[in-house]
């Protein structure tokens, strides 16, 4: 069946740093994904979505990558925050459900 | 503007009892999705409601359930608990069918359930 998964699911940085997570997707029919940001006591925050005939979108401090070949996510912060702690989830879907992946969490270092 | 508010935020439950949780969405969404989530399976789908009628559903057994209201608030049912039931329970509504694009869910804050 088709899944959504990480490579990592622990990440530490340095406050300032980039960080860069990572998402595998084994369905070559999704053409939507999103990623999540869930803070602990809380429900997951959209941080930004792409389009399967994109390869790059930008918002603010975060850019997602989507290669289609290899079937990878990435979510890339910038200048990495304290505030940025949490658990970054991707989804992915290819028509109603979405498919999410069971998430990294990102701690910053001070 | 109010944010999705589920009830009650923690339930502990005991093996074959049953659970009512409650959803209100967004004022002005129509479409309500239930999650369950887990350290292990992470978010899984359960159901979506639009306009009170289910419209997707995910691999779920029978025991859980759900409806909606017509001011769109929504409730999900389990009945016959099992241990592995406990998870967060996560409620999402947005403003259109899940399917549309720009279409974007705004989660709760989820039920802890356990069940011992």
């Amino acid at each position: 069946g088709e899944s959504v998964g990480l490579h990592l699911p622990t990440l530490s940085v340095q406050e300032g740093d980039n960080s860069i997570i990572n998402c595998a997707y084994s369905n070559s029919a999704s053409d939507y994904f999103i990623w999540y940001k869930q803070e602990s006591g809380k429900g997951p925050q959209f941080i930004i979505d792409i389009r399967s005939n994109m390869d790059k979108r930008q918002g603010q401090r975060v850019t997602v990558l989507l290669n289609k070949t290899v079937k990878h996510l990435s979510l890339q912060i910038a200048a990495t925050q304290p505030g940025d702690s949490a658990v970054y989830f991707c989804a992915e879907s290819h028509g109603q459900n979405f498919v999410f992946g069971p998430g990294t969490r990102l701690s910053v270092l001070p | 503007k109010a944010g999705v508010t589920q009830t009650p935020r923690y339930l502990i439950k005991t093996r074959g009892q049953q659970v009512t949780l409650s959803c209100s969405p967004i004022s002005g969404h129509r479409s309500v999705s239930w999650y369950q989530q887990t350290p292990g399976q992470g978010l899984q789908f359960l159901f979506e409601y639009f306009s009170e009628t289910q419209r997707n559903k995910g691999n779920f057994p029978g025991r859980f359930s759900g409806r909606q209201f017509s001011n769109s608030r929504s409730e999900m049912n389990v009945s016959t608990l099992e241990l592995g039931d406990s998870a967060l329970y996560l409620c999402a509504s947005s403003l259109k069918r899940t399917s549309g694009r720009n279409n974007e869910q705004f989660f709760g804050p989820g039920t802890r359930l356990t069940v011992l």
